[in-house]
């Protein structure tokens, strides 16, 4: 059964630094994960999606990358600002399943 | 305009009543889900609902019945609420659902928090 896991489950940084957040799966066989961040009292907003066959995914700031066979994906944020203090969660979607999420990151940015 | 809106925002009820949630999305997608997420924050799938075929998670009580009467709603009906159903739910869409190389970027609502009494 896939698993998701990330770490750290809390992060505090000051505003400017570049950051790495790290998801880990414990079952190869997916066909995309996907980034999502998570305002208090909101919705899920998606983030980036990486399929199975690509590498990494970028939108401006955010750097996601994807290594299947280790089991592991990283979100890299750029010159870090408050706006981007929020949870962050990976997603997998197993192959014949479907999308199962870890438990996310809290990053708090502070000015 | 919303892209996935959902009603009710809040809702309040009593252990035993039934209830319903509504969804609706308006961005053509033929794919729409059903999670809820826990007082701990742990996000949980409980269904997806693609092109008239349902795929449910085994863990999701029979309590718990989706209805989509076209390809933009897909709404949420519980029997006999419970406690331990208080929760945020969250219905989100996407334009496929096939795998690799198919568009499953999801699209969040902003949620129902559901507190049962």
């Amino acid at each position: 059964k896939q698993e998701v896991t990330q770490i750290p489950a809390a992060l505090s940084v000051p505003e400017g630094e570049n950051l790495v957040l790290n998801c880990s799966f414990t079952d190869s066989a997916i066909y995309n994960l996907q980034w999502f961040r998570q305002d208090p009292g909101k919705g899920l907003t998606s983030l980036l999606l990486i399929q199975s066959s690509q590498r990494e995914q970028t939108s401006g700031r955010l750097n996601a990358s994807l290594d299947k066979s280790s089991g592991r994906s990283t979100l890299y944020i750029a010159a870090s600002q408050p706006g981007d203090s929020a949870t962050y969660l990976c997603a997998v979607r197993p192959y014949g399943q479907n999308f199962v999420f870890g438990p996310g990151t809290r990053l708090s940015v502070l000015p | 305009d919303t892209a996935v809106s959902q009603t009710p925002k809040y809702l309040v009820t009593q252990m035993g009543n039934d209830k319903s949630i509504k969804c609706e999305q308006n961005l053509g997608h033929d794919t729409m889900y059903w999670y809820k997420q826990d007082s701990k924050k742990f996000l949980k799938i409980m269904f997806s609902y693609n092109n008239k075929e349902l795929i449910i998670n085994e863990t999701v009580p029979n309590r718990f019945s989706p209805k989509s009467p076209d390809k933009a709603h897909l709404n949420l009906h519980i029997n006999s609420l419970e406690l331990g159903d208080s929760a945020v739910y969250f219905c989100a869409s996407s334009q496929d659902l096939g795998g690799s190389n198919y568009q499953e970027t999801q699209y969040f609502g902003p949620g129902t928090r559901l507190l049962v009494l």
